[in-house]
């Protein structure tokens, strides 16, 4: 069976400070894609990023940046220097297999404070 | 362009009303389509998807059922509402799987 695990309900950071969001997966595919959406208060989903499990790079987007192990099965996620803005909640997915259904697996969500 | 309807953005109803939420996809054909639910301070949890029309598959034992009348048309429906189904609703659709489209969801409060 496939889980994700967002083991961080809420974390709160002063402005500027650096933090990060832990995802763990389960999947016995060998194919999958992880993907990190963040849900502002207006409750709308937004894409921020996918990473398929063959590529294992790093990725950094802004302040924004990503790290991938397959090794530990996580997919963690790291904003620099931290804005208000950024307050929101952050939602971790798995989705994999060949059956063509597509199915989302996501975490229960890791909700973000940021202080001014 | 491709684009996703769900309506209404909120809905207040009571105990044992009937519900119907429902999603349109336009710019696109033989989607994928989700129903998932939220609920308060909870995470994302799949109710429903179907590949096709007339095609659904329920992820969870509950009150609310599915249709898909028409290719890009998704309904969520109830014929009596529940305390616990209280909460906020989102539909999403895909073609390749790489990247879902959300709609803007509907916030349910049932009283």
């Amino acid at each position: 069976a496939q889980k994700v695990t967002q083991a961080q309900t809420e974390i709160s950071v002063v402005e500027k400070e650096d933090v990060t969001l832990d995802c763990v997966y389960e999947t016995r595919d060998t194919t999958y894609y992880l993907f990190w959406y963040k849900q502002p208060p207006s409750g709308e989903l937004v894409f921020l990023i996918r990473r398929n499990s063959f590529d294992e790079q790093n990725e950094i987007s802004g302040r924004y940046s990503w790290n991938f192990q397959k090794s530990t099965s996580s997919f963690n996620f790291t904003i620099t220097a931290s804005q208000v803005v950024d307050s929101a909640v952050y939602f971790c997915a798995l989705s994999g297999g060949t059956s063509g259904t597509y199915k989302y697996i996501f975490g229960t969500g890791t909700r973000l404070k940021v202080l001014a | 362009s491709q684009t996703i309807h769900q309506w209404p953005a909120t809905l207040v109803q009571p105990v044992g009303s009937p519900l119907s939420l429902e999603c349109t996809v336009e710019g696109t054909s033989n989607p994928n389509l989700y129903w998932y639910r939220q609920a308060a301070g909870r995470g994302l949890q799949l109710l429903f998807y179907s590949v096709g029309i007339g095609q659904i598959s329920s992820e969870v034992p509950q009150n609310l059922s599915a249709s898909r009348p028409q290719d890009r048309q998704f309904i969520l429906s109830s014929k009596k509402l529940l305390l616990s189904d209280s909460g906020f609703y989102l539909c999403a659709w895909t073609v390749t799987g790489l990247l879902y489209t959300f709609g803007s969801g509907t916030r349910l409060t049932v009283v």
